[in-house]
């Protein structure tokens, strides 16, 4: 069954530093694609990235940075010299297949404090 | 891309009564999804409304309780029949659109229902 695991419920920084949130899925299908949503207070869902189970590449925007291991299952998320505005709910998701029917199946989400 | 719209933003309603959520999109999409977020929680798929079909309901979630419509290809609504503080949550919209060549999903910005 397909499932995702975000095992940090909530995160507590103090600005500039260095965060990690981690996401752990499993999937029988070959082929999936993995999101990262960010949920600031607001409430509103932010898209940050999509990664398709074939590409393993690392990817880097800017303060983000995303590490794909498949062979851990896991599609962790960095946030480099951490500030106030990007205290906010993050959910990793796992789409079910690929297909135009695809479902997303979401994490329970880690809430990060970044602190001045 | 696509931008999405939701009315009511928010809402405390009384026990027993209905309320009904719309979904405005900026561009035509075939596929519009409703969940559900409960307070502190992750985010739970009510339906799939796909134009000119009926809606599909995922397990636990049902046409009296929540009736779909989906009259063109910009705009739904989801009604929240015979409420109860149970059902006090966020309920979002979302679609899937194609951005940067890729198929994404965004999402509306939620609205924010209390049940008395």
């Amino acid at each position: 069954a397909q499932k995702v695991t975000q095992a940090q419920t909530e995160i507590s920084v103090v600005e500039k530093e260095d965060v990690t949130l981690d996401c752990v899925y499993e999937t029988r299908d070959t082929t999936y694609y993995l999101f990262w949503y960010k949920q600031p207070p607001s409430g509103e869902l932010v898209f940050l990235i999509r990664r398709n189970s074939f590409d393993e590449q690392n990817e880097i925007s800017g303060r983000y940075s995303w590490n794909f291991q498949k062979s851990t299952s896991s599609f962790n998320f960095t946030i480099t010299a951490s500030q106030v505005v990007d205290s906010a709910v993050y959910f990793c998701a796992l789409s079910e297949n690929a297909g135009n029917n695809r479902k997303l199946i979401w994490g329970l989400g880690t809430s990060l404090a970044v602190n001045p | 891309s696509a931008v999405i719209s939701q009315k009511p933003s928010r809402d405390i309603c009384q026990r027993g009564t209905s309320l009904t959520i719309q979904c405005q999109v900026d561009s035509q999409v075939t596929m519009m999804f409703w969940y559900r977020q409960q307070p502190g929680q992750s985010l739970t798929l009510i339906a799939t409304a796909n134009q000119g079909s009926e809606a599909t309901y995922e397990s636990g979630f049902v046409i009296d309780k929540f009736p779909i419509s989906r009259p063109n290809l910009t705009f739904s609504t989801l009604t929240v029949s015979n409420m109860s503080p149970e059902d006090s949550s966020i309920y979002l919209c979302s679609v899937r659109a194609t951005s940067g060549g890729h198929d994404e999903q965004f999402f509306g910005p939620g609205t924010r229902l209390t049940v008395l």
